[in-house]
């Protein structure tokens, strides 16, 4: 059964630097999502991607979040000067449409900010 | 999206139903009910959904009440593997908003 991938499973990165997480979507998928969950709290969503273009973000997706999907296979999250209130667990998602359409979680990245 | 109401936790004996209720008595007509579940940290599992009939499929049944007020999502025979934190999701169809808001969900507890 297809899969959403997420690569590293862990990352421990210093306060102030930049990190890049990693998703391979489900192939025939066309939206792509990015949440977190801080330890112990609710899963929050961030950003969803459609079509090379940011079709809906949150709050919490500030100037130092960006995506990009740089290949036809890769999408990804980046945090660009890391704090310690980054830390969290980031899942990828993806779904063939968007709206109501089902969408698939990638297993997390666990970023820990020190 | 309407607002749900979950238990904060469940106990369920292994080899018996799961009945998971949820509150969402400020539905509107075009909003779909999802379930979606996490174990231990994981990515959230999508489970099921519905609009007005019952649904239901190889993970589990969905029970949805004729005003649409509230639903009940059942796991016909709970295994340890099933012990999860469960969430009910209301949202609308179509385009103009795609993300999924995730309460605080239902704590299941498996137990042997």
């Amino acid at each position: 059964e297809p899969e959403v991938t997420q690569t590293p499973s862990h990352q421990v990165t210093q306060m102030g630097q930049e990190v890049i997480l990693r998703c391979v979507p489900i192939s025939n998928h066309l939206y792509f999502y990015w949440y977190r969950q801080i330890l112990g709290q609710k899963v929050e969503f961030l950003v969803s991607f459609y079509n090379n273009e940011i079709s809906e973000k949150s709050e919490i997706f500030d100037d130092q979040f960006s995506v990009e999907r740089p290949d036809g296979s890769n999408f990804t999250l980046k945090i660009r000067s890391t704090k310690l209130e980054d830390s969290a667990m980031y899942f990828c998602a993806s779904s063939e449409e968007g709206g109501l359409v089902t969408q698939y979680f990638g297993p997390g990245t666990r970023l820990t900010v020190t | 999206d309407a607002k749900t109401t979950q238990p904060p936790s469940m106990d369920c004996a292994e080899g018996r139903a799961a009945n998971l209720p949820c509150n969402h008595s400020t539905i509107s007509g075009n909003e779909y009910v999802y379930w979606y579940r996490q174990i231990h940290s994981q990515g959230p599992q999508y489970i099921i959904h519905g609009l007005k009939n019952n649904e239901t499929n190889e993970m589990a049944s969905l029970i949805i009440t004729e005003d649409r007020k509230s639903s009940t999502l059942i796991l016909p025979h709970a295994t340890l593997r099933d012990t999860a934190v469960y969430y009910c999701i209301v949202r609308p169809p179509g385009a103009g908003s795609y993300q999924l808001t995730f309460g605080k969900g239902t704590k299941l507890s498996v137990i042997p």
